[in-house]
């Protein structure tokens, strides 16, 4: 059975600290992984990962993904109380077949 | 990027009526589009897969009889929340796939904003 499994599930962090997100997977058909970030609403997208080795960054967030190790890593710099969200990881596979999504980590920044 | 509409974005029904959620690709068109079901502090659960012409797929656990799923178009899924009742409460969200080789596709799917549903 395909596994995503994100870690920690939940994390209290203050601001201005680095963070690192965990997500690991075992899937058959691997396309891609994705990372979105939900507050309130829909998850939003922050990235998407096919190669191994090659870091996407966005301004303060970075992710890379391990394909031979099966995991990804998704690295918050100088937190600030706006980056408190659920930060969901999801697999997608070749075909036309829905991600699978891990639980989540849920990010607390406190001032 | 690209965009995904729900309507309506919270709607608030008596026990025993019946909910329509449409979810459109605003500057796609999707072949295959996701619902989703979220309850507070919990992850997302894949309800059904609607594909375009077809019959939607749903996942183990999901009556096909109680949330209808219509893809007539190309641009457009609805879900029907059939004779809902309070534990059909729920945040549902939907996603939509963009064909591969559009620009859209740095992303696998893009989400709508979502649906609150209370039944009271």
């Amino acid at each position: 059975e395909d596994k995503v499994v994100q870690s920690p599930l939940s994390l209290v962090v203050h601001e201005g600290d680095t963070v690192t997100l965990n997500c690991s997977y075992e899937v058959t058909n691997f396309r891609s992984l994705l990372w979105y970030k939900q507050e309130k609403k829909a998850p939003t997208f922050l990235f998407m990962l096919t190669s191994s080795g090659i870091e996407k960054k966005s301004g303060r967030l970075s992710s890379i993904l391990d394909k031979k190790e099966l995991f990804s890593i998704l690295n918050i710099t100088a937190t600030q109380t706006g980056d408190s969200a659920v930060y969901l990881c999801a697999v997608a596979f070749s075909g036309n077949t829905p991600l699978v999504f891990g639980k989540g980590t849920r990010l607390s920044v406190i001032a | 990027g690209a965009v995904v509409s729900q309507h309506p974005s919270w709607v608030i029904c008596k026990s025993g009526t019946s909910v329509k959620i449409e979810c459109r690709s605003l500057d796609f068109q999707a072949t295959t589009m996701f619902w989703y079901r979220q309850f507070p502090k919990q992850s997302l659960m894949l309800m059904a897969t609607s594909n375009e012409g077809s019959k939607a797929t749903y996942e183990q656990g999901v009556e096909k009889d109680k949330f209808l799923i219509n893809h007539a178009s190309l641009t457009l899924s609805t879900l029907t929340v059939t004779s809902a009742h309070p534990e059909d409460s729920s945040f549902y969200i939907c996603s939509a796939r963009p064909p591969s080789g559009r620009p859209q596709a740095y992303n696998e799917q893009f989400f709508g904003p979502g649906t609150r549903l209370t039944v009271l």
